[in-house]
């Protein structure tokens, strides 16, 4: 088990409504990356957070936002919910090292399900 | 744009037979490749990595890849399967993105199947 952790474990929302998604960093990580899972698929990137800011995003859109605290947690948000937006969605963490060579290491996720 | 292919949707194997899930890559530069592991409900646990060095990789639970360059392959493998071993098979190649970050793009994944 890695010690990412992440809230809640699952979640039922209607369209149109706003959803948001907590994960925990594994201690001595500083970055946070969000993953959206689609029944069947691979996972997606959605954006990453070193430091506060957000470094790397994906093809998502706006109504897709995030941020990352003082202490590395990170919330995900997601506005206006389509039917499309129900999925798996994971948060990584790792420590950041400029080279690219740093693992990922993924919590349990969040199953969202938007009627 | 770095990507990985996974060619078999499932892979059936006898429990005690060696095991053998297919990855084939596109890079430019340098290849970052990773292997996960995913069991029903759950996230993605690591396996293993190959960054440079030896083509041979040891990983967790007695896994183990070969990174092959001029196949630009990088297959998973086990001496012998466990039943335990049943799960879902991503492989993910690192791609950085605008920003200075770095994703991971991940394959389809495999399904693998070990039967008694």
């Amino acid at each position: 088990e890695t010690g990412v952790t992440q809230s809640p474990t699952h979640l039922i929302k209607t369209r149109g409504q706003q959803v948001t998604l907590r994960c925990s960093s594994q201690s001595g990580h500083n970055t946070v990356s969000w993953y959206q899972q689609a029944l069947g698929q691979g996972p997606q990137f959605i954006f990453q957070y070193y430091r506060e800011e957000e470094n790397g995003r994906g093809n998502f859109p706006p109504r897709f936002s995030g941020l990352q605290f003082p202490n590395y947690s990170s919330e995900l948000n997601v506005n206006a919910l389509e039917l499309d937006d129900s999925a798996l969605y994971l948060c990584a963490s790792s420590s950041f090292s400029g080279t690219g060579t740093d693992t990922q290491y993924f919590g349990p996720g969040t199953r969202l399900t938007v009627l | 744009a770095q990507s990985v292919a996974q060619p078999e949707d499932q892979v059936n194997v006898a429990e005690g037979n060696p095991l053998t899930v297919k990855c084939t890559y596109s890079v430019s530069g340098n290849p970052y490749l990773f292997w996960y592991v995913q069991y029903p409900n759950r996230g993605l646990q690591f396996l293993l990595k190959y960054i440079t060095g030896d083509n041979l990789v040891k990983g967790s639970y007695g896994f183990e890849a070969e990174f092959n360059k001029s196949q630009t392959s990088f297959h998973l493998k086990k001496p012998s399967a466990l039943v335990s071993d049943s799960a879902l098979y991503f492989c993910a190649v690192r791609d950085m993105v605008t920003g200075g970050g770095n994703k991971l793009t991940f394959g389809t994944g495999t399904q693998l199947k070990v039967e008694l």
